[in-house]
Parts: structure tokens; sequence; C-alpha cells
């Protein structure tokens, strides 16, 4: 069965810091693709980056980039120089081919972002 | 991408009544999605809705509760059913983009509230 695990209910870090938020991803289908999303407090939801599974290179997208571990079955985002408004809930999820184009969520991370 | 222009944003309900939540894209889409965000959760997908078919059900989700409507490619209804508080929930619906890298894009939301 495929599933999306986040292991950090919450996370701290400093203003200007970089951060990791982790992701971990079972499926056993060659063809997927992997999506962060940030949502705020007003509960809309921000598509931030992506990851496909034949993609070579980690995906990047301005502050964000995706460490992608493909042996470890891992989709790391890394927030480089944090700001206030990075505060927020961020969600790791999956698209698997074989499942119709539906996305599978982690259970979410809260970064919060010290001045 | 796509612009999905939901409604309502927010409701106050009284148990045992009905909701229905409409999305409306700005252009075609095949598939629809339609999840659910209980409080301090992340998104479960409820269902999936083509045009001109019945939708797809998850485990757990029945027609009879969820009942959806997709009369065409740019709009779906989702019914929330004889409500009860445990229904009390974000209800967002979503389209994939036709560039996946481009990531879904999510409806604002349907912040429902049955007392």
């Amino acid at each position: 069965a495929q599933k999306i695990t986040q292991t950090q209910p919450g996370m701290f870090v400093q203003e200007k810091e970089a951060v990791t938020l982790d992701c971990t991803y079972d499926t056993s289908d060659p063809s997927y693709g992997l999506f962060w999303y940030k949502q705020p407090s007003s509960g809309e939801m921000i598509f931030l980056i992506y990851q496909g599974s034949y993609d070579q290179q980690n995906a990047t997208e301005g502050r964000y980039s995706l460490n992608f571990q493909k042996a470890r079955k891992s989709a790391n985002l890394v927030i480089s120089a944090s700001q206030l408004g990075d505060s927020a809930m961020y969600f790791c999820a999956m698209r698997v081919a074989s499942q119709g184009g539906k996305l599978i969520f982690g259970q979410g991370t809260e970064l919060s972002v010290k001045p | 991408s796509a612009v999905i222009s939901q409604k309502p944003s927010r409701d106050i309900c009284q148990r045992g009544t009905s909701l229905t939540i409409q999305c409306q894209v700005d252009s075609q889409v095949t598939m629809m999605f339609w999840y659910r965000q209980q409080p301090g959760q992340s998104l479960t997908l409820i269902a999936t809705a083509n045009q001109g078919s019945e939708a797809t059900y998850e485990s757990g989700f029945v027609i009879d509760k969820f009942p959806i409507s997709r009369p065409n490619l740019t709009f779906s209804t989702l019914t929330v059913s004889n409500m009860s508080p445990e229904d009390s929930s974000i209800y967002l619906c979503s389209v994939e983009a036709p560039d996946r890298a481009a990531g879904y894009t999510f409806g604002s939301g349907t912040r429902l509230t049955v007392v």
C-alpha cells in the first residue's frame, strides 16, 4: 500500500536559517510523483515543489529544494533563509501512476519561524 | 494553472441537515478530487469525480453520505448529508495541472461547523 510519513509534528527554526522537513514514502510503483504543499492558518493549499520518480536532478524552486533520496525513499524539503511568513503547516504528498491521479498526504509538519 | 472557485467558504449547520459545496474550475479537467481535513489533521481523499460517470469513493466514504455530482468538465458539487458534529471539517476540491510539475490546484476550502 502507498504511504507517506512525516515524523516531525512540529519544528522550530530561527529566522534566516535553513530548515529540513522530513518525508518518507512507500510504494512499489516505479512511476510516482512527490509534492510539497504549504498550508498557512488561512487554510489554503499552496503548491511548493514537485519531484518525479524518474527525475535525475533534485527539484529546486527559489528558496525551496527537495532532497530526493530514491534508494531511501525519502523526499525531504529544504527551506533556505527562513522567513517569518514561512510559519505554516507543510504537507508532503505522493501521486502514484497506478492509482489514478489521486494524492496521498502525510500527516504534516507545523513549522514555526522565530524572529 | 487552473483557478478554482469554491463556495461556500464557511458555514455553520444544524445536525441532521445537508450542505452542498460547489467547485467551479476555469478550464476543463477530466478528474476532480474531493478531500476532507478534520481539525488538526491531514487531508484525506473522499472521492474522485469524473464527468459522465459515478464518482469513485475511498474506503470509509459512501455515496449516501457524500453524494457527488459532475455535470460537466468544469463543475462539481459535494453534498455532506445528514450531518453530525463529527462532520465538522474543511472540505477541499482539487484538480491536477496539465503539467504535473505545476502541482495540483486546490479550492480555497469550505470550513464546515456542525452544531
